[in-house]
């Protein structure tokens, strides 16, 4: 199986500032032969369902704020928040969908400081 | 707009099985693929596999295999999800997620709790 690693657990950021996580997956999730990260990230706010926000590692779901942006290829990806609003408070998952079983990392909470 | 809606809260028995089902609308439903995520008490989301909703075929992740089944009725735009031979370390939220290029949609959940 692959692993997906996430850091930090947790971290708190200032309204307005800059939010980064991280998420490493134990092998590749690039397909070569499409040139695409089979990578997505998710965002759950308590007494709710994920919410996707970006696939392809880096393509971003029809409305989600442009804050939000997500980076990265191979192993190593980061979802950034530009400009932390109270809204965006939420745990935050990767997962790959490279092969089976799909994988998720093991979740960043994001709060306000 | 794409819905996918479940069935309600289950308590269960050790030993017992669970039916959860799922009805999608807003989209046809067998362009899509439905999967199976679990999610139990300060855990990490857990994939179960997924079902194919044209033709029914499935795929299992081996940790589930052989007490996991996924059905569907594509008359009812809904699909079915039967777990077996349950124990506590079952209790969970299950959710149905629309996939293909993206998983896009997800059900609102159905929490399982498995208790003597």
């Amino acid at each position: 199986d692959i692993v997906m690693t996430q850091f930090p657990d947790s971290l708190a950021v200032s309204l307005g500032e800059r939010a980064t996580i991280n998420c490493k997956s134990s092998q590749s999730v690039l397909y070569s032969s499409n040139n695409k990260n089979y990578l997505a990230w998710y965002q759950q706010k308590p007494g709710q369902p994920p919410k996707l926000l970006f696939y392809w590692a880096s393509t971003r779901e029809y409305g989600v704020p442009d804050r939000f942006s997500g980076s990265g290829s191979g192993t190593d990806f980061t979802l950034t928040i530009t400009s932390l609003q109270a809204e965006d408070v939420a745990v935050y998952y990767c997962q790959q969908y490279y092969n089976s079983p799909l994988t998720f990392g093991g979740g960043t909470k994001v709060e306000i400081k | 707009q794409v819905q996918l809606v479940q069935s309600g809260a289950e308590v269960k028995k050790p030993g017992t099985s669970v039916k959860v089902s799922c009805k999608a609308s807003g989209y046809t439903f067998t362009s899509r693929a439905i999967h199976w995520v679990r999610q139990a008490s300060r855990q990490r989301l857990e994939w179960m596999g997924w079902i194919n909703s044209d033709n029914g075929d499935t795929k299992y992740s081996w940790k589930f295999q052989g007490r996991v089944t996924f059905m569907r009725d594509t008359s009812a735009s809904t699909a079915y999800m039967e777990l077996n031979s349950l124990r506590s370390e079952d209790t969970a939220v299950y959710y149905c997620v629309r996939g293909g290029d993206k998983y896009d949609s997800w059900g609102q959940g159905t929490l399982v709790t498995v208790s003597s």
